[in-house]
């Protein structure tokens, strides 16, 4: 299996930025996902990296390093919407189905 | 946008009984799946489904879980003889390929 770890809890301020990170340790590499999923609600798809390097997308950028097993999530210009958790999830081991870890609770305060 | 929709959204059974949960996936994706998440947990990967047979399961999918795609658009989850620990929120899931999954909105389990 996979060992996914990350923050239980973050808290920002509105308009400012954070950066979730999330560590892993597996073998045979497919993937690295990011959701947001607010309370009660379902996983929402925010990014999926494969390769080494950053992606941006409008406010939201992931980043990946595989050989340090280092992901990223930044979220930037925080509004309140975006307190949720964030879940980090890998597709390793001859799959590509993703383990999610447990999540990072990102609180944002005016 | 195109939508994975989950019926029902709550369903209350007694333990022991039979429960199936619907899933329409969205219509031209290939890979559908099953998740769930026990109250304060993380999402956890039961099953997938592609080309009309379980491609992976994980281990907590045993003898007692089952998923049919009946028709062209639904997708299915029979767990045949709940206990309390199935209480849980269950997610449908699809994709097109590797990558992007869409989410149902989910059916909260509740088994007393």
């Amino acid at each position: 299996g996979q060992n996914i770890d990350q923050p239980t809890e973050m808290t920002a301020t509105e308009g400012a930025i954070v950066q979730i990170n999330c560590t892993y340790q597996t073998s045979g590499f497919n993937g690295l996902f990011w959701y947001q999923q607010h309370a009660g609600e379902a996983p929402t798809f925010l990014s999926y990296n494969v390769l080494d390097g950053l992606e941006e997308k409008g406010r939201f950028s992931s980043f990946l390093s595989r050989s340090k097993g280092y992901s990223y999530l930044l979220l930037k210009e925080l509004q309140m919407k975006d307190s949720a958790s964030y879940l980090c999830a890998v597709a390793a081991g001859g799959s590509y189905i993703p383990t999610f870890g447990r999540g990072t609770s990102l609180i944002v305060h005016p | 946008e195109p939508e994975v929709t989950q019926t029902p959204s709550h369903q209350v059974t007694q333990m022991g009984q039979e429960v199936i949960l619907r899933c329409v996936p969205i219509s031209n994706h290939l890979y559908f799946y099953w998740y769930r998440q026990i109250l304060g947990q993380k999402v956890e990967f039961l099953v997938s489904f592609y080309n009309n047979e379980i491609s992976e399961k994980s281990e907590i999918f045993d003898d007692q879980f089952s998923v049919e795609r009946p028709d062209g658009s639904n997708f299915t989850l029979k767990i045949r003889s709940t206990k309390l620990e199935d209480s849980a929120m269950y997610f449908c899931a699809s994709s097109g390929s590797q990558g992007a999954y869409t989410f149902g909105s989910g059916t909260r389990l509740t088994v007393v």
